[in-house]
Protein backbone atom coordinates (compact mmCIF):
# COMPACT_ATOMS: atom_id res chain seq x y z
CA UNK A 1 0.00 0.00 0.00
CA UNK A 2 1.08 3.59 -0.89
CA UNK A 3 2.01 6.18 2.24
CA UNK A 4 4.01 8.18 4.02
CA UNK A 5 6.75 6.98 6.27
CA UNK A 6 8.44 9.03 9.27
CA UNK A 7 10.82 7.86 11.28
CA UNK A 8 11.44 7.64 14.04
CA UNK A 9 8.35 7.58 16.06
CA UNK A 10 9.97 8.86 19.13
CA UNK A 11 13.23 10.79 19.20
CA UNK A 12 14.79 11.97 22.19
CA UNK A 13 18.28 14.30 21.70
CA UNK A 14 20.36 17.09 24.16
CA UNK A 15 19.69 20.48 24.00
CA UNK A 16 22.72 21.98 21.61
CA UNK A 17 22.20 19.13 19.04
CA UNK A 18 20.71 18.99 15.51
CA UNK A 19 18.73 16.33 14.47
CA UNK A 20 17.01 14.98 11.50
CA UNK A 21 13.37 13.40 10.54
CA UNK A 22 13.18 11.24 7.87
CA UNK A 23 9.84 11.50 6.08
CA UNK A 24 9.57 9.04 2.74
CA UNK A 25 6.44 8.84 0.46
CA UNK A 26 5.76 6.41 -2.87
CA UNK A 27 2.29 7.81 -3.46
CA UNK A 28 4.66 9.51 -6.44
CA UNK A 29 3.26 12.91 -5.18
CA UNK A 30 4.99 15.97 -6.19
CA UNK A 31 4.35 17.75 -3.09
CA UNK A 32 5.67 17.62 0.15
CA UNK A 33 5.01 19.01 3.67
CA UNK A 34 6.37 19.41 7.16
CA UNK A 35 3.86 20.80 9.45
CA UNK A 36 4.68 21.11 13.69
CA UNK A 37 1.81 20.08 16.20
CA UNK A 38 1.77 21.72 19.40
CA UNK A 39 -1.19 21.24 22.25
CA UNK A 40 -3.77 23.66 21.15
CA UNK A 41 -2.13 25.19 18.57
CA UNK A 42 -3.68 23.31 15.52
CA UNK A 43 -1.20 22.72 12.81
CA UNK A 44 1.63 25.24 11.71
CA UNK A 45 3.37 25.07 8.50
CA UNK A 46 7.48 24.40 8.72
CA UNK A 47 8.41 24.08 4.87
CA UNK A 48 7.24 22.29 1.82
CA UNK A 49 8.34 21.72 -1.46
CA UNK A 50 6.09 21.43 -4.64
CA UNK A 51 9.08 20.03 -6.86
CA UNK A 52 12.49 18.30 -6.39
CA UNK A 53 15.54 20.25 -5.52
CA UNK A 54 13.08 23.11 -4.61
CA UNK A 55 11.80 24.14 -1.32
CA UNK A 56 9.96 27.19 0.76
CA UNK A 57 9.72 28.61 3.89
CA UNK A 58 6.05 28.25 5.77
CA UNK A 59 5.42 30.37 8.38
CA UNK A 60 7.09 29.31 11.10
CA UNK A 61 10.80 27.57 9.10
CA UNK A 62 13.54 29.87 11.64
CA UNK A 63 15.38 26.95 13.48
CA UNK A 64 14.76 23.95 10.41
CA UNK A 65 16.21 23.12 7.57
CA UNK A 66 14.99 21.03 4.63
CA UNK A 67 16.27 19.47 1.76
CA UNK A 68 14.56 17.76 -1.81
CA UNK A 69 17.21 15.75 -3.73
CA UNK A 70 14.29 12.96 -4.22
CA UNK A 71 10.77 13.06 -4.93
CA UNK A 72 10.12 10.38 -2.45
CA UNK A 73 12.11 12.21 0.43
CA UNK A 74 11.88 15.57 2.22
CA UNK A 75 13.79 15.22 5.64
CA UNK A 76 13.54 17.90 7.75
CA UNK A 77 16.67 19.18 10.02
CA UNK A 78 15.47 21.08 13.53
CA UNK A 79 18.96 22.47 14.18
CA UNK A 80 20.06 24.09 17.92
CA UNK A 81 18.60 27.35 16.70
CA UNK A 82 14.99 26.38 17.37
CA UNK A 83 14.42 27.36 20.48
CA UNK A 84 11.49 25.44 21.61
CA UNK A 85 11.97 22.22 19.20
CA UNK A 86 9.93 19.63 21.55
CA UNK A 87 6.84 19.34 19.65
CA UNK A 88 4.89 16.39 17.43
CA UNK A 89 5.94 16.30 13.46
CA UNK A 90 3.84 15.76 10.83
CA UNK A 91 4.77 15.12 7.19
CA UNK A 92 2.79 15.36 4.56
CA UNK A 93 2.38 15.27 0.70
CA UNK A 94 -0.32 15.94 -2.37
CA UNK A 95 -0.76 15.00 -5.50
CA UNK A 96 0.37 18.35 -6.91
CA UNK A 97 1.70 21.68 -5.35
CA UNK A 98 0.18 24.29 -4.89
CA UNK A 99 0.85 27.12 -7.60
CA UNK A 100 -0.04 30.24 -8.34
CA UNK A 101 -3.58 30.21 -10.18
CA UNK A 102 -4.20 26.20 -9.35
CA UNK A 103 -7.15 25.32 -7.06
CA UNK A 104 -5.96 23.59 -3.80
CA UNK A 105 -8.37 21.21 -3.47
CA UNK A 106 -6.44 18.62 -3.37
CA UNK A 107 -5.85 16.75 -0.35
CA UNK A 108 -2.99 16.03 2.38
CA UNK A 109 -1.77 12.80 3.01
CA UNK A 110 -0.01 12.80 5.75
CA UNK A 111 2.49 10.34 7.96
CA UNK A 112 2.31 8.93 11.52
CA UNK A 113 4.30 11.60 13.03
CA UNK A 114 7.79 11.66 14.39
CA UNK A 115 7.25 12.82 18.53
CA UNK A 116 10.89 14.88 19.14
CA UNK A 117 11.77 15.43 22.95
CA UNK A 118 14.84 17.57 23.55
CA UNK A 119 15.68 18.11 27.18
CA UNK B 1 -6.09 36.45 4.50
CA UNK B 2 -8.14 33.27 5.74
CA UNK B 3 -8.23 32.14 9.03
CA UNK B 4 -9.95 29.45 10.33
CA UNK B 5 -12.22 29.21 13.92
CA UNK B 6 -13.14 26.07 15.66
CA UNK B 7 -15.46 26.59 18.58
CA UNK B 8 -14.87 24.67 21.61
CA UNK B 9 -11.50 23.35 22.38
CA UNK B 10 -12.96 20.00 23.77
CA UNK B 11 -16.61 18.68 22.93
CA UNK B 12 -18.35 15.95 25.11
CA UNK B 13 -21.42 13.99 23.68
CA UNK B 14 -22.76 10.91 24.90
CA UNK B 15 -22.61 7.64 22.65
CA UNK B 16 -25.56 7.58 20.51
CA UNK B 17 -26.12 11.34 20.49
CA UNK B 18 -25.43 13.74 17.87
CA UNK B 19 -21.92 14.72 16.95
CA UNK B 20 -22.11 18.86 16.25
CA UNK B 21 -18.42 20.40 15.61
CA UNK B 22 -18.60 23.93 14.69
CA UNK B 23 -16.04 25.68 12.31
CA UNK B 24 -16.25 29.31 10.93
CA UNK B 25 -14.05 30.33 8.43
CA UNK B 26 -12.99 33.78 6.70
CA UNK B 27 -11.91 33.94 2.96
CA UNK B 28 -11.94 36.99 0.22
CA UNK B 29 -12.45 34.33 -1.93
CA UNK B 30 -14.64 31.48 -2.60
CA UNK B 31 -13.03 28.78 -0.18
CA UNK B 32 -12.33 25.31 -0.71
CA UNK B 33 -12.99 23.55 3.04
CA UNK B 34 -11.69 20.43 4.71
CA UNK B 35 -12.24 18.16 7.70
CA UNK B 36 -9.62 16.29 8.58
CA UNK B 37 -9.55 13.40 12.10
CA UNK B 38 -6.42 12.51 14.19
CA UNK B 39 -6.54 9.97 16.24
CA UNK B 40 -3.92 9.55 18.86
CA UNK B 41 -0.57 10.12 18.21
CA UNK B 42 -1.45 9.65 14.49
CA UNK B 43 -1.11 11.35 11.25
CA UNK B 44 -4.33 13.36 10.22
CA UNK B 45 -6.38 11.85 8.13
CA UNK B 46 -9.22 13.19 5.08
CA UNK B 47 -12.84 12.70 6.49
CA UNK B 48 -14.89 15.04 3.92
CA UNK B 49 -13.86 18.39 1.57
CA UNK B 50 -15.86 20.60 -0.15
CA UNK B 51 -14.44 22.48 -3.42
CA UNK B 52 -17.81 23.72 -5.59
CA UNK B 53 -21.00 22.25 -6.14
CA UNK B 54 -23.57 20.51 -3.39
CA UNK B 55 -23.14 22.58 -0.34
CA UNK B 56 -23.89 19.16 2.02
CA UNK B 57 -20.96 17.21 1.73
CA UNK B 58 -20.52 13.49 2.98
CA UNK B 59 -17.40 11.99 4.25
CA UNK B 60 -16.11 8.48 5.82
CA UNK B 61 -17.34 7.01 9.07
CA UNK B 62 -20.97 8.88 8.91
CA UNK B 63 -20.08 12.63 9.00
CA UNK B 64 -21.08 14.64 6.74
CA UNK B 65 -20.71 18.80 6.99
CA UNK B 66 -22.42 21.92 5.52
CA UNK B 67 -21.34 25.16 3.91
CA UNK B 68 -23.30 27.57 4.49
CA UNK B 69 -22.03 30.53 2.90
CA UNK B 70 -24.09 33.36 4.20
CA UNK B 71 -22.60 32.04 7.65
CA UNK B 72 -19.62 31.15 6.69
CA UNK B 73 -19.75 28.33 8.53
CA UNK B 74 -18.66 24.65 7.99
CA UNK B 75 -20.13 22.54 10.66
CA UNK B 76 -19.66 18.90 10.74
CA UNK B 77 -22.15 16.89 12.23
CA UNK B 78 -22.82 12.96 12.67
CA UNK B 79 -26.15 11.49 13.76
CA UNK B 80 -25.54 8.87 16.43
CA UNK B 81 -21.63 9.16 17.97
CA UNK B 82 -19.96 6.07 17.98
CA UNK B 83 -16.57 5.18 21.06
CA UNK B 84 -14.31 5.12 17.88
CA UNK B 85 -15.06 8.56 16.98
CA UNK B 86 -13.17 9.99 19.74
CA UNK B 87 -10.38 11.94 18.46
CA UNK B 88 -9.57 15.35 17.42
CA UNK B 89 -11.15 17.34 14.46
CA UNK B 90 -9.55 19.81 12.43
CA UNK B 91 -11.14 22.25 10.16
CA UNK B 92 -9.13 23.98 7.41
CA UNK B 93 -9.68 26.13 4.66
CA UNK B 94 -8.00 26.73 1.23
CA UNK B 95 -8.15 29.86 -0.58
CA UNK B 96 -7.98 30.27 -4.24
CA UNK B 97 -6.13 33.26 -4.75
CA UNK B 98 -4.24 32.98 -7.84
CA UNK B 99 -1.22 33.73 -6.50
CA UNK B 100 1.00 32.40 -3.80
CA UNK B 101 2.17 28.76 -3.00
CA UNK B 102 0.41 27.41 0.07
CA UNK B 103 -3.04 28.64 1.19
CA UNK B 104 -3.98 26.11 3.92
CA UNK B 105 -4.69 27.38 7.10
CA UNK B 106 -5.62 24.72 9.90
CA UNK B 107 -7.97 25.72 13.02
CA UNK B 108 -6.61 24.51 16.26
CA UNK B 109 -8.98 21.24 16.74
CA UNK B 110 -11.57 20.14 18.52
CA UNK B 111 -10.76 17.17 20.95
CA UNK B 112 -14.39 14.74 20.28
CA UNK B 113 -14.77 12.87 23.75
CA UNK B 114 -17.42 10.37 24.04
CA UNK B 115 -19.01 9.39 26.74
CA UNK B 116 -20.40 5.56 27.26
Amino acid sequence: DGGITQSPKYLFRKEGQNVTLSCEQNLNHDAMYWYRQDPGQGLRLIYYSQIVNDFQKGDIAEGYSVSREKKESFPLTVTSAQKNPTAFYLCASSIEGRTAGSSYNSPLHFGNGTRLTVT
Amino acid sequence: AQSVTQLGSHVSVSEGALVLLRCNYSSSVPPYLFWYVQYPNQGLQLLLKYTTGATLVKGINGFEAEFKKSETSFHLTKPSAHMSDAAEYFCAVSEWTGGGADGLTFGKGTHLIIQP
